[in-house]
């Protein structure tokens, strides 16, 4: 799988818009670039995911540079509850392993 | 449907006392895994099934062994615990995408 690298933090108004940046420049053709949160211990949790199209859920949207080396993953209106560690993973479709890197902490203010 | 669930909640061992955790799936998903969190840290890889049958190693596989018990059952055995093994433990299992379960918060003194 392709590593990636995210910023370690980032902090956010409440109510605005949060941009998070993942670089991924060995990223392959047959990769997808995931976004993960886990907030305060629970579970990871399913965000979105593209491969080279951008996307949009009820939660996020994932916009996919042009040569996929780099993705922005952005929370249009962040809440308090947003607070959480962020992870960009890059992975074969239907590959069992997912591999987290670090991730980005982000904090939203109010 | 419930999704990914775990058992027990938390732990407390003390080393060399065994334990299985156990993780089952409601999803009919083929693929399950087993991750590990140390704190502060990102999630390791200990052992994978991709099948109902067939267990691999990920990254961090020693001093654990697993059990595919059937299609919705995956489970990991600590033989003889040791205070490395501290960890919040993550059960997932993968359709189009993985879902973890809730975790175990394992500590062994």
């Amino acid at each position: 799988d392709a590593k990636t690298t995210q910023p370690p933090s980032m902090d956010c108004a409440e109510g605005r818009a949060a941009n998070l940046p993942c670089n991924h420049s060995t990223i392959s053709g047959n990769e997808y670039v995931y976004w993960y949160r886990q907030i305060h211990s629970q579970g990871p949790q399913y965000i979105i995911h593209g491969l080279k199209n951008n996307e949009t859920n009820e939660m996020a949207s994932l916009i996919i540079t042009e040569d996929r080396k780099s993705s922005t993953l952005i929370l249009p209106h962040a809440t308090l509850r947003d607070t959480a560690v962020y992870y960009c993973i890059v992975r074969v479709s239907n590959d069992y392993k997912l591999s987290f890197g670090a991730g980005t902490t982000v904090t939203v203010r109010a | 449907n419930a999704g990914v669930t775990q058992t027990p909640k938390f732990q407390v061992l003390k080393t060399g006392q065994s334990m299985t955790l156990q993780c089952a799936q409601d999803m009919n998903h083929n693929s399950m895994y087993w991750y590990r969190q140390d704190p502060g840290m990102g999630l390791r890889l200990i052992y994978y099934s991709a099948s109902e049958g067939t267990t691999d190693k990920g990254e961090v596989p020693n001093g654990y062994n697993v059990s595919r018990l059937n299609k919705r059952e995956f489970s990991l055995r600590l033989e003889s615990a040791a205070p490395s093994q501290t960890s919040v433990y993550f059960c997932a299992s993968s359709g189009q995408w993985p879902y973890f379960g809730p975790g175990t918060r394992l500590t062994v003194t």
